[in-house]
């Protein structure tokens, strides 16, 4: 069964800075998505990021950058010049393709605090 | 947002009644999802369709039940509400292919079981 680990419950970032959350999963599919979703204080969850396992270059999408590591099964997410409004709780996930479900499994989350 | 809607978006209800949550598309999208959301959990997977009446179950179904009549409505009923089921409860629909497997999410119904 795969399973999606985020080790870090809380963390906290000066605005500007930048911060990494860490993301492992563990799988022995070779193909697959992995995502990550940011859950503001509104509760709506908003896709940041797709990665597709089969591409080696990471993904970015403007101030979001993952590094993925296929052989070590870790996908973070790097925030670079962090805003407040990038306060959230954030989730990767994970998804089989080849399930033909398109089920995801998501992390427990880690709550991201930027101070002003 | 996927023209997902979900109702009622918050319920208080007593043990041991009977609760049915909505979620609505309007984009005639095959896959939908009932995920909950609970503190230290992040979302589990409750139930899930992939086809009108074409149901499955996921890792938390225990206690849950799905219909799916028609391919815009999504129904999760609790047939006896515990408190143990308290917890936010999110909709989602896969567009599998022509968006890379994305997921859109519900805005969430928030369900108290006194």
């Amino acid at each position: 069964a795969q399973t999606v680990t985020q080790s870090q419950p809380e963390m906290s970032v000066q605005e500007a800075e930048t911060v990494t959350l860490s993301c492992t999963y563990d799988t022995s599919e070779s193909n697959y998505y992995l995502f990550w979703y940011k859950q503001p204080p509104s509760r709506q969850m908003i896709l940041v990021i797709r990665q597709e396992a089969y591409k080696q270059q990471n993904a970015t999408e403007n101030r979001f950058s993952v590094n993925f590591q296929k052989a070590a099964k870790s996908f973070s997410l790097k925030i670079s010049d962090s805003q407040l409004g990038d306060t959230a709780m954030y989730f990767c996930a994970f998804m089989n393709t080849t399930s033909g479900t398109y089920k995801y499994i998501f992390g427990t989350g880690t709550r991201l605090k930027v101070l002003a | 947002d996927a023209g997902i809607t979900q109702s009622p978006r918050h319920k208080v209800t007593e043990t041991g009644t009977p609760v049915t949550l909505r979620c609505h598309q309007t984009e005639n999208h095959r896959y939908m999802y009932w995920y909950r959301q609970d503190p230290g959990h992040g979302l589990r997977l409750i139930h899930y369709s992939y086809g009108v009446k074409d149901t499955d179950k996921g890792e938390v179904s225990d206690g849950y039940s799905v219909s799916r009549s028609k391919t815009e409505d999504f129904l999760l009923t609790l047939e006896s509400a515990t408190s143990s089921q308290t917890s936010v409860y999110f909709c989602a629909i896969s567009v599998a292919g022509t968006r890379k497997n994305e997921q859109f999410f519900g805005p969430g119904t928030r369900l108290t079981v006194l």
